[in-house]
Order: C-alpha cells, then structure tokens, then sequence
C-alpha cells in the first residue's frame, strides 16, 4: 500500500539557517504529492503541492521538486524564521480518495 | 468564503460512552474525510464521504461511523470509546473525488479517560 517516510524530528535551527526535511514515498501509479504544516495548536494547512514528476511546488519561500526516479520530495527553505517554528507533514494521494501522511518533522527556529 | 470547521473544540468522554463530531466543509465541497491524529503522529484516514454516501474507508473498526448531510456537513461517530481513542479528529473537505487538495478543519480533542 501507499507510505511516506519523512526525516525524523526534532529538528532546531537558528534564525536564516537552510531546511531541509527528508521525504521518500511508496506508492502505485502516480500519486499527487503535498506538504502540510500544523502549527501549535492549528490544523493542518495545505504549504504546497505537486502533481506531476519533476514539478517544483512552492510557497511562503518553501519548495519541494517531485522526483519520480528517487520517489522523493524533500521540503528545503533557505532562510527560516522563527514563524516557521511547527510540524511538517509530507503526505501523499494515489488514484483513490486519501491523504497517507508520514509521522511529521518538529521544527524549532530560535532567535 | 467560510473554511471548514469543527465542534466541539474539546471533548472529554470515558471509556464505554458514545461521542458525536460535526463538520462543515468549505462552500462549495461537496467531499468530506476524517482523519484520526493521534499525539506525536501523522492523521490516519478514517473515511470519506461524497454526495453523502461513503466513498472509502480506512482501517477503523465499525464503532467508527459517519453521515454526510444535503448541505454536505459531515458528523463522526464513535461507539464504545476506548483509551486509545484519544486523538485529534480533522475533517478535511475538497471539491470532487481526486483524492487532491484537502482542506482541514482545526479539529476536535477528544480525550477518553
């Protein structure tokens, strides 16, 4: 069945420092793929999306490229703020009707 | 254009009783899911619900039920709570079937003691 496997947290950065966050998939067909942050106390919100292999989601400064040969789609920003302090879900959706989310990475941005 | 949203926010049950969520889909969706986060995890896909019939199920046993009504709301059911139930419930709703773009609720707490 469809997985995602994403980098273990918690991860701790310092104000402008490079993110990244690890994201592999197993899955049939040609799944859409997303990440979704939940900031403390929120739901989640849809950050960004690809729907193909080798397009580029991006939003708020972060982006993720859709490599079907790596079957990856790793989050990088290059210059986090402390606002950007949550947790980060990769997620996935087949030829069906759900989200398969991975675990969630806990990222903390300090001053 | 409203967003999608929950009640109650919090929910406190014990361990036996039956709990009821409702949700209101964004305007315009006509899809609903439920999602079950338990501390520390990802959302765990319960169902889903189009045009007010299921449209799938994830691996939840049948005390988890739902309904979808002709303004395209949605109400989680659960019977014979157990601990582990305790988890945030999200209903995301979306426009269609393709399994893209969900947009989530804030969620409901449930805490089973």
């Amino acid at each position: 069945g469809d997985s995602v496997t994403q980098m273990e947290g918690p991860v701790t950065l310092s104000e402008e420092a490079f993110l990244t966050i690890n994201c592999t998939y197993t899955a049939t067909g040609y799944p859409s793929l997303f990440w979704y942050v939940q900031y403390p106390g929120e739901g989640l919100q849809l950050l960004l999306k690809a729907t193909k292999a080798d397009d580029k989601g991006s939003n708020k400064g972060f982006e993720a490229t859709y490599r079907k040969e790596t079957t990856s789609f790793h989050l990088e920003k290059g210059s986090v703020q402390v606002s950007d302090s949550a947790v980060y879900f990769c997620a996935l959706s087949s030829n069906d009707y759900k989200l398969s989310f991975g675990a969630g990475t806990t990222v903390t941005v300090r001053a | 254009e409203t967003g999608v949203t929950q009640s109650p926010t919090h929910l406190i049950k014990t361990r036996g009783q039956q709990v009821t969520l409702r949700c209101s889909s964004q305007s315009g969706h006509n899809t609903v899911s439920w999602y079950q986060q338990a501390l520390g995890q990802g959302p765990q896909f319960i169902f889903q619900y189009y045009r007010e019939e299921e449209n799938g199920r994830g691996n939840f046993p049948p005390r988890f039920s739902g309904l979808q009504f002709p303004n395209y709301s949605s109400e989680l059911n659960v019977n014979a709570l157990e601990l582990d139930d305790s988890a945030l419930y999200l209903c995301a709703s979306s426009l269609g079937l393709d399994g893209d773009t969900q947009y989530f609720g804030p969620g409901t707490r449930l805490t089973v003691l």
